[in-house]
């Protein structure tokens, strides 16, 4: 199973500030993931990057959150101005190919205050 | 729409014991994953099973599909303390997508 490591392990902010969560792939791959989980709920799908872009977002996904790959192995996701209701478990997932099985992270616990 | 549910809810079996999961969803799939999670952790892939399956084996876990009902089972024998964690199904949906959607889960324990 590729390894996939996340930073931080918890994120405690206030409201209105940014966050900036990490994900380091440690293996070739082609489709990165992120999703949340707050406490007791499902795991909702926010994005997915491929090539370079993002290849689908899902309504959660608004204006105040980015994606990128800064250094071409790091992927990153950023929430511009942290809301409360943004604290939640915040996993990435790689996947080497399509249909292929999605791997995921130690997840990132950001708790907004 | 809710694409996983899974039942139970919760299971609690004594170690040893064989535990089932049930997993129902609506569309149409390419492929349908298990995933288990302990408490407050990461989620940790378990098994694929792709639409033109019916049955897979991992070890102690059997995975059946059905596509006309739009279920899949999880299986896990001569279950261990271990085992504690909750369960998840997610899948895909065949059209042009690999975001997953989740099942609301299985909180499973094992007594020892």
């Amino acid at each position: 199973e590729p390894e996939v490591t996340q930073t931080p392990s918890h994120q405690v902010t206030q409201m209105g500030q940014e966050v900036i969560l990490r994900c380091v792939p440690i293996s070739n791959h082609l489709y990165f993931y992120w999703y949340r989980q707050i406490l007791g709920q499902k795991v909702e799908f926010l994005v997915s990057f491929y090539n370079n872009e993002i290849s689908e977002k899902s309504e959660i996904f608004d204006d105040q959150f980015s994606v990128e790959r800064p250094d071409g192995s790091n992927f990153t996701l950023k929430i511009r101005s942290t809301k409360l209701e943004d604290s939640a478990m915040y996993f990435c997932a790689i996947q080497l190919q399509e249909d292929y099985e999605q791997y995921f992270g130690p997840g990132t616990r950001l708790t907004v205050t | 729409s809710q694409q996983g549910e899974e039942d139970p809810q919760a299971l609690s079996i004594q170690e040893g014991e064989n535990a089932t999961m049930n997993c129902s969803y609506k569309t149409s799939i390419n492929n349908l994953q298990w995933y288990r999670q302990n408490s407050g952790r990461g989620l940790v892939h378990l098994i694929l099973i792709r639409s033109n399956e019916r049955e897979k084996h991992s070890g102690r876990l059997r995975v059946t599909l059905d596509t006309s009902k739009k279920s899949s089972s999880l299986l896990i024998t001569a279950s261990r303390a271990a085992d504690t964690a909750s369960y998840f199904c997610a899948t895909d949906a065949a059209y042009n997508t690999d975001k997953l959607i989740f099942g609301t889960g299985t909180r499973l324990q094992v007594f020892p």
